[in-house]
């Protein structure tokens, strides 16, 4: 079965700070995605990026970036520069390849609260 | 852009009622799923619904729950005699392929049962 595992629960920084919000995974399959949503104040999921098990080239986005290391089954998110606008619930989830349908599932998610 | 859209957006209801919660999913999408967000707590799959049938469901979705697609467009959720335990945001989804694409969210819909 998948699992995922964001071990930090809350984290706090300050503007322009750096900060990378940590996800592990397990899974049996050798085909597998992996996502990471942002969920802000207002309730909705926003689709951030997703990653092919096969495809371990890291990814930059404007401020974000992503670290995926299938060595460590890990694939970790990190905010440069961060702003009061990144302040949201941040949600690592896994999808198999070997089932017939997209049931993601879901870390516990990490609240990052980014103070000016 | 399209998107997937949520019906209601809150919901208030008496514990033992039933609820229809819709969605409309993103028009050329085959697959569609529901997901429940306990306050504070985290995302979790409830059931996948393909070619007009359940293709996978989650211990949470017992037999209070069921989901139809009773046209073309509409993909629903009911809960047939909510609990107080049922409240959450709920979330429908849909893919294009099975192969797991990216799953479009909609905007969630807020139950709450007193």
């Amino acid at each position: 079965a998948q699992k995922v595992t964001q071990a930090q629960t809350e984290i706090s920084v300050v503007e322009k700070e750096d900060v990378t919000l940590d996800c592990v995974y397990e899974t049996r399959d050798t085909t597998y995605y992996l996502f990471w949503y942002k969920q802000p104040p207002s309730g909705e999921l926003v689709f951030l990026i997703r990653r092919n098990s096969f495809d371990e080239q890291n990814e930059i986005s404007g401020r974000y970036s992503w670290n995926f290391q299938k060595s460590t089954s890990s694939f970790n998110f990190t905010i440069t520069a961060s702003q009061v606008v990144d302040s949201a619930v941040y949600f690592c989830a896994l999808s198999e390849a070997g089932h017939n349908n997209n049931d993601m599932r879901f870390g516990a998610g990490t609240r990052l609260t980014v103070k000016p | 852009e399209p998107e997937v859209t949520q019906t209601p957006s809150h919901q208030v209801t008496q514990m033992g009622q039933e609820v229809i919660l819709r969605c409309v999913p993103i028009s050329n999408h085959l697959y569609f799923y529901w997901y429940r967000q306990i306050l504070g707590q985290k995302v979790e799959f409830l059931v996948s619904f393909y070619n007009n049938e359940i293709s996978e469901k989650s211990e949470i979705f017992d037999d209070q729950f069921s989901v139809e697609r009773p046209d073309g467009s509409n993909f629903t959720l009911k809960i047939r005699s909510t609990k107080l335990e049922d409240s959450a945001m709920y979330f429908c989804a849909s893919s294009e392929t099975h192969s797991t694409g990216e799953l479009f969210f909609g905007e969630g819909s807020r139950l709450t049962v007193l």
